[in-house]
């Protein structure tokens, strides 16, 4: 069956370094992944697409990149800040060309 | 960017009633959207809501659980029928540029509690 899945466990770092959040995918072939934020009693907002043939996506602190064999994206925050604390969601395009998102994973910076 | 609004924020409501939720955009789209985000699980999408026609229910949803209406343009509502307490999580609607697959732009939500 298709699965996405992040790591449930919240990731807590130190503010000034690197957050690296992972999304492995099963059986999909998606033509693009998505990643999102959401913060606490709101919607999440969009923050990265990057499509099968790209590598890596970069935009202001955040970089993206999508790994088609290993079936994996990986999302890093440079510098981070508190203000970066959140649930960060990636999605794919699925079957039927529906988009699927994966459980998340919180992000807390810490000071 | 559009900007969408959610009424209500939130409620509480006991089993067996039905709320409506209403979602309002301040430009015409194409594509609406209705999400569910049960506690500690994902997103799902629940169905498609065109305009001027019976909205596309996702595996799992029907109609008479799940009403939708799109009047117009700008405008969406989903009711949550016959509500128990399963129904408790946060009902989403989003815009999408072209379509289910791509970049999705979500209202701020509406969190439900059935008692």
């Amino acid at each position: 069956s298709q699965k996405i899945e992040q790591n449930s466990e919240a990731l807590n770092i130190q503010e000034g370094k690197t957050a690296t959040l992972t999304c492995n995918y099963t059986n999909y072939s998606p033509a693009y992944l998505q990643w999102y934020r959401q913060d606490p009693g709101r919607g999440p907002v969009f923050l990265l697409l990057i499509r099968e043939n790209e590598k890596e996506k970069r935009k202001e602190r955040l970089k993206v990149t999508f790994d088609t064999t290993l079936k994996q994206s990986l999302f890093h925050i440079t510098a981070s800040q508190p203000a970066d604390s959140a649930t960060y969601l990636c999605a794919v395009t699925g079957g039927g060309n529906k988009l699927t998102f994966g459980t998340g994973t919180q992000l807390k910076v810490e000071l | 960017s559009a900007v969408i609004s959610q009424k209500p924020s939130r409620d509480i409501c006991q089993r067996g009633t039905s709320l409506t939720i209403q979602c309002q955009v301040d430009s015409q789209v194409t594509m609406m959207f209705w999400y569910r985000q049960q506690p500690g699980q994902s997103l799902t999408l629940i169905a498609t809501a065109n305009q001027g026609s019976e909205a596309t229910y996702e595996s799992g949803f029907v109609i008479d659980k799940f009403p939708i209406s799109r009047p117009n343009l700008t405008f969406s509502t989903l009711t949550v029928s016959n509500m128990s307490p399963e129904d408790s999580s946060i009902y989403l609607c989003s815009l999408g540029t072209s379509g289910v697959q791509e970049t999705q732009y979500f209202g701020p939500g509406t969190r439900l509690l059935v008692l």
